[in-house]
C-alpha cells in the first residue's frame, strides 16, 4: 500500500535557525503530494502543495521541492519563527478518478525556541 | 460558508454505549471523509463518500463502525459498543469532485474528541 515516512517525533530549533524536515514516500501510482500544518484543537490544514513531479510549494517561507527520483517532498525553511511552532504532517493522495483519500505521515512537532 | 463543521467537539463515554457523530461538510462539496487520529499520529482514513454513495472503507473501520450521508448532505459516524481502544480524534472532510492545481482543496473539520471511559 501507500506510505508515508517523514521525520519523527520533535524537531526544536532557535528561532532564526534553518531547518529541514524530510519526508519520503512510496507509492505504485504518481501522486500529488502536501504537507499539512495541525494547530492544537483543530484540524489539518492545508500548508503547501505539489501537484505533478518537480513542482515546488511555497507557503509563508516555507518550500518544498516534488523530487521523483528520489520519491521525496521535504519541507525547508530559512529561517523558523516562533509562530511556525506546530504539528506538520506529510501527505499524498491521488488525482482522478481513482482512491482520493490522504495517506498522512506520522506527524513532526516543530517548537521553535525563542 | 463557514467551512466543514462538526459536532460534538467533545464526547466523554462508558464502555459498551453506543455513540454518535456529525458532520457538514462545505455546501459545494459532494465528496465526504471520515479519519481517526490517536494522540501522536497522523489522520488514517476510515470511509468515503460521494454524494449519498460510500465509495470505500478501510480496514480500520470494523464492523462496529457505520457511516452515513443521507441525501448527499450531513454525515453521521456511529461507534456501537464502544471499546476503549476507540479513543480518539474523529476528524472529517470534504472536498469538491475534481481536484485541479487552482481549485484543490480538502478542509478538515476541528473534529470530535472521543475518551472512552
Amino acid at each position: 500500500g501507500d506510505s508515508v515516512v517523514q521525520t519523527e517525533g520533535q524537531v526544536l530549533p532557535s528561532e532564526g535557525d534553518s531547518l529541514i524536515v524530510n519526508c519520503s514516500y512510496e507509492t505504485t501510482q504518481y501522486p500529488s503530494l502536501f504537507w499539512y500544518v495541525q494547530y492544537p484543537g483543530e484540524g489539518p490544514q492545508l500548508h503547501l502543495k505539489a501537484m505533478k513531479a518537480n513542482d515546488k510549494g511555497r507557503n509563508k517561507g516555507f518550500e518544498a521541492m516534488y523530487r521523483k527520483e528520489t520519491t521525496s517532498f521535504h519541507l525547508e525553511k530559512d529561517s523558523v519563527q516562533e509562530s511556525d511552532s506546530a504539528v506538520y504532517f506529510c501527505a499524498l493522495t491521488f488525482r482522478g478518478t481513482g482512491r482520493r483519500a490522504l495517506t498522512f505521515g506520522s506527524g513532526t512537532r516543530l517548537q521553535v525556541q525563542p | 460558508d463557514t467551512g466543514v463543521s462538526q459536532n460534538p467537539r467533545h464526547k466523554i463515554t462508558k464502555r459498551g454505549q453506543n455513540v454518535t457523530f456529525r458532520c457538514d461538510p462545505i455546501s459545494e462539496h459532494n465528496r465526504l471523509y471520515w479519519y481517526r487520529q490517536t494522540l501522536g499520529q497522523g489522520p488514517e482514513f476510515l470511509t468515503y463518500f460521494q454524494n449519498e454513495a460510500q465509495l470505500e472503507k478501510s480496514r480500520l473501520l470494523s464492523d462496529r463502525f457505520s457511516a452515513e450521508r443521507p441525501k448527499g448532505s450531513f454525515s453521521t459516524l456511529e461507534i456501537q459498543r464502544t471499546e476503549q481502544g476507540d479513543s480518539a480524534m474523529y476528524l472529517c472532510a470534504s472536498s469538491p469532485r475534481e481536484l485541479g492545481q487552482k481549485n484543490y482543496g480538502y478542509t478538515f473539520g476541528s473534529g470530535t474528541r472521543l475518551t472512552v471511559v
